[in-house]
């Protein structure tokens, strides 16, 4: 069966730019998260979708950083005014809503900022 | 706070050894733990999981995962490595203490390499 996409796979912009990534999770995922993975370390939380509603987005570092869901499936993740700092590959995993379930991940989409 | 730690950047292990890869955590609450595999170019991959129960879990490809309360450990195995096992390992913990159970926190990784 189809597993997470995310598009794209490769984002080169400029310093200053907006981007969009997207994600489309499992059909029936009911949770969707966001995550952050820099070189030589593990992925860092950003936001945690339930449905249509942000659960949590205590890890969205500054407001630069936005993530919509408007109808429970496919999420965009909107980051403005893009700095060199924001380079990282940007993963988003999908679950079914019970605590004990597992994540399923995407490949990540690869953000480079000159 | 919640952590998780991967105290070994990288394992060596030759083909057909037994193999570790080590993972402690801090949590406020309940702790359900997860390893998942990233191999080059790829997504994250769910080998196996502690919810409750059996401290010795069992999961994909030949790998199972010991839960040790006391050491608040939860280490990676397998019996005898294969060099298809050569990939970055993450471990990672999810705190069931109210307001904390919405996010996961994963360690920096262990990158095994099994030599032939």
């Amino acid at each position: 069966g189809a597993g997470v996409s995310q598009t794209p796979s490769n984002k080169v912009t400029e310093k200053g730019k907006y981007v969009e990534l997207r994600c489309d999770p499992i059909s029936g995922h009911t949770a969707l998260y966001w995550y952050r993975q820099s070189l030589g370390q593990g992925p860092e939380f950003l936001i945690y979708f339930q449905g249509t509603g942000a659960a949590d987005d205590s890890g969205l570092p500054n407001d630069r950083f936005f993530a919509v869901r408007p109808e429970g499936s496919v999420s965009t993740l909107k980051i403005q005014r893009t700095e060199r700092g924001d380079s990282a590959v940007y993963l988003c995993a999908s679950s079914s809503s019970a605590a004990y379930n597992e994540q399923f991940f995407g490949p990540g989409t690869r953000l480079t900022v000159l | 706070a919640q952590s998780v730690a991967q105290p070994e950047d990288q394992v060596n292990v030759a083909e057909g050894n037994p193999l570790t890869v080590k993972c402690t955590y801090s949590v406020s609450g309940n702790p359900y733990l997860f390893w998942y595999v990233q191999y080059p170019n790829r997504g994250l991959q769910f080998l196996l999981k502690y919810i409750t129960g059996d401290n010795l879990v069992k999961g994909s490809y030949g790998f199972e995962a010991e839960f040790n309360k006391s050491q608040t450990s939860f280490h990676l195995k397998k019996p005898s490595a294969l060099v298809s096992d050569s990939a970055l390992y993450f471990c990672a913990v999810r705190d069931m203490y109210q307001g904390n159970f919405n996010k996961f926190y994963f360690g920096s990784g262990t990158k095994l390499n099994v030599k032939p």
